[in-house]
């Protein structure tokens, strides 16, 4: 059973425009939400969270979304830049005390075109 | 900055041969976990340590088992390897806090297993 998904396996969007990865999750439990960058031969690095309180946050070029009601997330990253070109996991985790842990999506790669 | 270091970055290995897979991190973290990636699968939870000597089965443990003796150490064991466990393996870790915001794994870079 898929508690994250990622319906896009991959995403192609020009370079200086906005790419836009989206992510639902079915588990209500679920009240804090990351998105992690991978390249290849690396580990996953983190990106961006929100928390449920929040319906959006900031960082530079990355902005992730939250609706709570459509159980829905996504990241928003403008403008695209080459060195943007990665897979994309969102994650999500319920809170259990400082024990969480972090179910993943299954990937959206993003390839920027130059 | 954190470091998880994974020992290996590729290993090919036989079928039913024992696998030792080692991770170690340098920050003193409370939490360390063993993933596994697989293409148009994501990242499955394998198991994860809340402490010395605690562990607890993730989303697919058949196969595998762990071992946490040291705090900084994490090993993931395939007792008898199978050409289905080829895969990239990523391990992680996390400090605890009541703070959600600290709730972000650390990951080491992976290693490769391909079992023949």
């Amino acid at each position: 059973d898929q508690q994250v998904k990622q319906n896009s396996p991959s995403l192609s969007v020009q370079e200086g425009r906005i790419s836009i990865l989206n992510c639902d999750y079915t588990n209500s439990m679920f009240d804090y939400f990351l998105w992690y960058k991978k390249y290849p031969a690396e580990g996953p690095t983190f990106l961006i969270s929100i928390s449920s309180i929040k319906d959006k946050n900031e960082d530079g070029r990355f902005t992730v979304f939250l609706n709570k009601s459509a159980k829905h997330l996504s990241l928003h990253i403008v403008p695209s830049q080459p060195g943007d070109s990665a897979v994309y996991f969102c994650a999500a985790s319920a809170t259990n005390f400082g024990n969480e842990k972090l179910t993943f999506g299954t990937g959206t790669r993003l390839t920027i075109i130059p | 900055d954190v470091k998880v270091t994974q020992s290996s970055r590729y290993l090919v290995k036989r079928t039913g041969e024992k696998v030792f897979l080692e991770c170690v991190q340098d920050m003193d973290h409370e939490n360390m976990f063993w993933y596994r990636q697989d293409p148009g699968l994501g990242l499955r939870l394998i198991y994860f340590s809340y402490d010395v000597k605690m562990k607890e089965k993730g989303d697919i443990p058949e196969g595998y088992s762990v071992s946490r003796e040291k705090k900084e150490r994490f090993s993931l064991i395939l007792e008898s390897a199978s050409t289905n466990q080829t895969s990239m393996y990523l391990c992680a870790s996390r400090i605890v806090s009541s703070f959600s915001g600290a709730n972000v794994l650390t990951f080491g870079a992976g290693s490769r297993l391909t079992v023949l």
